[in-house]
This record gives structure tokens, sequence and C-alpha cells, in this order.
């Protein structure tokens, strides 16, 4: 069955320092993979995707991830953390099932950033 | 800029009251999905719509809720009775859905608190 899995649950940082979250999916054919962020009293916003072609992804805010199918992993990435970037995110797969496309989530990493 | 409109944005209630939440997708799409956040199951896919027919509930407890999307620009998510364990933050999302897209834009969320 198809599944993400997000290994950490909370991750804090230093303003300016690098950022990966870490992202795990399990799925038989070429997937369709999500980021997206949370922030406080947000609803989800779509910080990238990958459909197919190159396996760097670019995203907004200054976000990128990349595709590994070897270890079946797309872990977010960012340079240099900003406070603003303070917020919880979601790694997802797009599946069809049921007769319909559908995002299967992952529990999602909470990211703290200290000043 | 096109986004998901919900309403309301907070609801508080008593056992036993009908609550209804109302969602606007983004137009031009012809999907709507119904989640349900809490801290102790993440993300729960409740209902999934397509062209306004109700295509997938099975998330969804048949008791007490009920979805309908009357017309193309408004989706209803409806709880009655509704139990403290109701307690939650809901959200709409849209999409296209069809062929390979599965991206989904999601509204700001109904926080729905039940005494």
């Amino acid at each position: 069955a198809q599944s993400v899995t997000q290994p950490d649950i909370h991750i804090t940082v230093s303003e300016g320092a690098s950022l990966e979250l870490r992202c795990n999916y399990s799925y038989g054919a070429t997937p369709y993979l999500f980021w997206y962020v949370q922030s406080p009293g947000q609803g989800l916003q779509l910080l990238l995707k990958y459909f197919s072609g190159d396996t760097l992804v670019q995203g907004i805010k200054g976000f990128e991830a990349e595709f590994k199918r070897s270890q079946s992993s797309f872990n977010l990435r960012k340079p240099s953390v900003h406070w603003s970037d303070a917020a919880e995110y979601f790694c997802a797969v797009g599946t069809f099932m049921s007769g319909y496309n559908k995002l299967i989530f992952g529990a999602g990493t909470r990211l703290a950033v200290h000043p | 800029d096109a986004r998901v409109t919900q309403t309301p944005r907070h609801k508080v209630t008593e056992m036993g009251q009908e609550v209804t939440m109302r969602c606007q997708p983004i137009l031009g799409h012809n999907t709507v999905f119904w989640y349900r956040q809490t801290m102790m199951q993440g993300l729960e896919l409740l209902a999934y719509f397509r062209n306004r027919a109700p295509l997938d509930d099975s998330g969804m407890p048949k008791d007490r809720f009920s979805a309908e999307m009357p017309d193309a620009t408004l989706a209803t998510l409806k709880i009655q009775p509704s139990e403290p364990r109701d307690s939650a933050v809901y959200f709409c999302a849209s999409g296209r859905g069809q062929g390979t897209s599965y991206e989904q834009y999601f509204g700001p969320g109904t926080r729905l608190t039940v005494t």
C-alpha cells in the first residue's frame, strides 16, 4: 500500500542555518510527490511538486527538493532558514485509488527556528 | 489570486447542536476534498466530490456527518448532532483532478470546538 513516512516529528534549527526535512515514500509506480507547508492557523500551501524530469525541483520561498528513486526519498531543503519558515511541513504522494486521484500525506514535521 | 474560501473560520458550539461548514472551491476546479485535522490523527480524508457528485465518503462517520455540493461554487459539510470528539480543524481543498493532476489547493480551515 502507498505510504509516506516523515521520520522527524520536530526539528529545531537556528536562523540562517541550512535545513533538510526527510520524506520517504512507498509507491509501486513513478510517484507524484509534493511538499506542503502549514503555518499556524492556516491551511496547507503547496511548496513544490515532482512529476518527472529533473530530480531536483525548485519551489516557492527558496525551498528545493530532490527525488531519489533508489532511496525512495524526496527530501526538502533550504540553504538558509528564516524565522518565518517556522511551520509544519507535510510530504505527500499522489495516488490513483478508489477511482480518483488522491494525496497520501505524511504525519508532518514541525519546524522551530531559533533566533 | 484564486483561493479556496471557508466559512466560518471558527465555530464553538454545544454538544448536540448542528454544525454547517461551507467551502467555495477555486473557479474552474471540478474536485473538492474535505479533510479533518487533529493532533492525534493528523490529516484524515473525509469526502471527495468530482463534478459535484460524491464519489467517496468512506472516511466520514455516516450516522452524523453529511457532505453535499449544491452547486459548483459551494460545498457543505454538516454534523448533526455534534459531539466533543468532533472538535478539530476541517479543511476543504479543490483541484482539477484530471489526468495526472494531483494538486490540491487548501482553504484556511474551520476550527470547530464542541463543548
